[in-house]
């Protein structure tokens, strides 16, 4: 079946534009995850969807960083007047609900360079 | 204090070779502890998890954990050229979080 799929694959921007980073899960996970992977850096997690509940966004950076998921499925992060320190592969991930599986299945990314 | 320490290496050992790989970890309410493999431009795709302490195995990897060190491993058996990837390890508090080390760079040489 389908994975995890995030668009763009690539994106380069200038400095103190806006992006939208789109992340589509695997149907019927409910939990849907993002994180910013830099060199040398490790991953490291921006915010977290689990069904109807209020997301836990304890990992944004700061309030340039947002995200919303429309109808349970989609998500879409949004980076308003980025900065080069932004350039990074953004990954996102989805799992069924903690107490079935604990597996992330994560997209490929998309890499972000801000010029 | 990072909550997951990782040695980045780079790792080099010729095929065939015992791997091991480890993370340090501060938060002793730690439960599920992950082992993922990321291959360049890909994203990481998940090894093996266990819950708690313990050893586990499949095929060629086993994973340990040890709560008293808050200390994990992995080991490669008989490594092969297409385990050549970064190894990330992960934990979380149950209902948590993820929390994931900065990966170590793994090359097997043929």
């Amino acid at each position: 079946g389908a994975g995890v799929s995030q668009s763009p694959s690539n994106k380069v921007t200038e400095k103190g534009k806006d992006v939208e980073l789109r992340c589509d899960p695997i149907s019927g996970h409910t939990a849907l995850y993002w994180y910013r992977q830099s060199l040398g850096q490790g991953l490291e997690f921006l915010i977290y969807f689990q069904g109807n509940s209020a997301p836990d966004k304890s990992g944004l950076p700061s309030d340039r960083f947002s995200a919303e998921r429309t109808g349970g499925s989609v998500s879409t992060l949004t980076i308003q007047r980025t900065q080069q320190e932004d350039s990074a592969v953004y990954l996102c991930a989805s799992s069924v609900p903690y107490g079935v599986s604990y597996e992330q299945y994560f997209g490929p990314g998309t890499r972000l360079t801000v010029t | 204090q990072k909550e997951v320490e990782q040695d980045p290496g780079p790792l080099s050992v010729p095929e065939g070779a015992i791997v091991s790989l480890n993370c340090t970890y501060s938060n002793s309410a730690f439960q599920y502890f992950m082992w993922y493999r990321q291959y360049s431009r890909k994203g990481p795709e998940l090894l093996m998890y266990t819950y708690s302490s313990g050893n586990k195995e499949d095929g060629r990897f086993t994973a340990q954990v040890d709560k008293s060190s808050k200390y994990i491993s992995l080991f490669i058996r008989d490594s092969q050229p297409s385990d050549s990837a970064t190894y990330l390890c992960a934990m979380s508090v149950p209902g948590n979080q993820f929390y994931f080390g900065t990966g170590t760079s793994l090359t097997v040489i043929p």
